[in-house]
């Protein structure tokens, strides 16, 4: 089944402890990307990769950083996560221009 | 990537066509018109997509204008679980980056 799975799917940290949210994709697509969504807000996104080894910013990148080895694999880190980062964080996978993209089912985190 | 306008809220008795309306009077000519939704704090599911053809596929119809200055989501016999939020996204082909602009949507009721 053609997927974009995140994990984990719910965190609660402190602020300062280094986490990383995994995500990956079994589409072979080139383009992923990471969202973040709050209240009144929308859908923001952090940063998005075009290929292996090419990322770049997005709308709001201050605060993660984001890594891309495989093509499979993009994870999301948050080196000292504060509080402003609680958000519910989407990862987004296409094929390329012109195509929907998948979206994985969101990793809800809540830093204290 | 042109701005789009739908209403914030629609209702549609479950059986009935729900038909979603959006506004881009601004978009140009090698933009697509992209349709997606999400149910209550999951990921975004694609919908459709379409240039200036109507498109149909196993969830909805794409109706757009001959100006392309306006198009239609339709959801030929809308059931309780289409109950979600929808999107209607403008976006370039040929634009670098990879960000989905999501705007507020339309949040839709299927009522019983």
């Amino acid at each position: 089944e053609a997927q974009v799975t995140q994990n984990p799917r719910y965190l609660i940290t402190v602020t300062g402890k280094k986490l990383t949210v995994t995500c990956s994709q079994n589409m072979n697509h080139e383009y992923m990307s990471w969202y973040r969504q709050d209240p009144g807000l929308g859908l923001r996104q952090i940063y998005y990769s075009m290929n292996v080894e090419v990322t770049d910013k997005g709308d709001v990148p201050e605060g993660y950083k984001v890594s891309r080895k495989e093509k499979r694999n993009f994870p999301l880190i948050l080196e000292s996560p504060s509080p402003n980062q609680t958000s519910l964080y989407f990862c987004a996978s296409r094929t390329g221009q012109g195509y929907g993209a998948f979206f994985g089912q969101g990793t809800r985190l809540t830093v204290v | 990537d042109a701005k789009t306008t739908q209403p914030p809220s629609m209702d549609c008795a479950e059986g009935r066509a729900a038909n979603l309306p959006c506004n881009h009077s601004t978009i140009s000519g090698n933009e697509y018109v992209y349709w997606y939704r999400q149910i209550h704090s999951q990921g975004p599911q694609y919908i459709i997509h379409g240039l200036k053809n109507n498109e149909t596929n196993e969830m909805a119809s794409l109706i757009i204008t001959e100006d392309r200055k306006s198009s239609t989501l339709i959801l030929p016999h809308a059931t309780l679980r289409d109950t979600a939020v929808y999107y209607c996204i403008v976006r370039g082909y040929s634009n670098s980056g990879y960000a989905l602009n999501f705007g507020k949507g339309t949040s839709l009721l299927v009522t019983p």
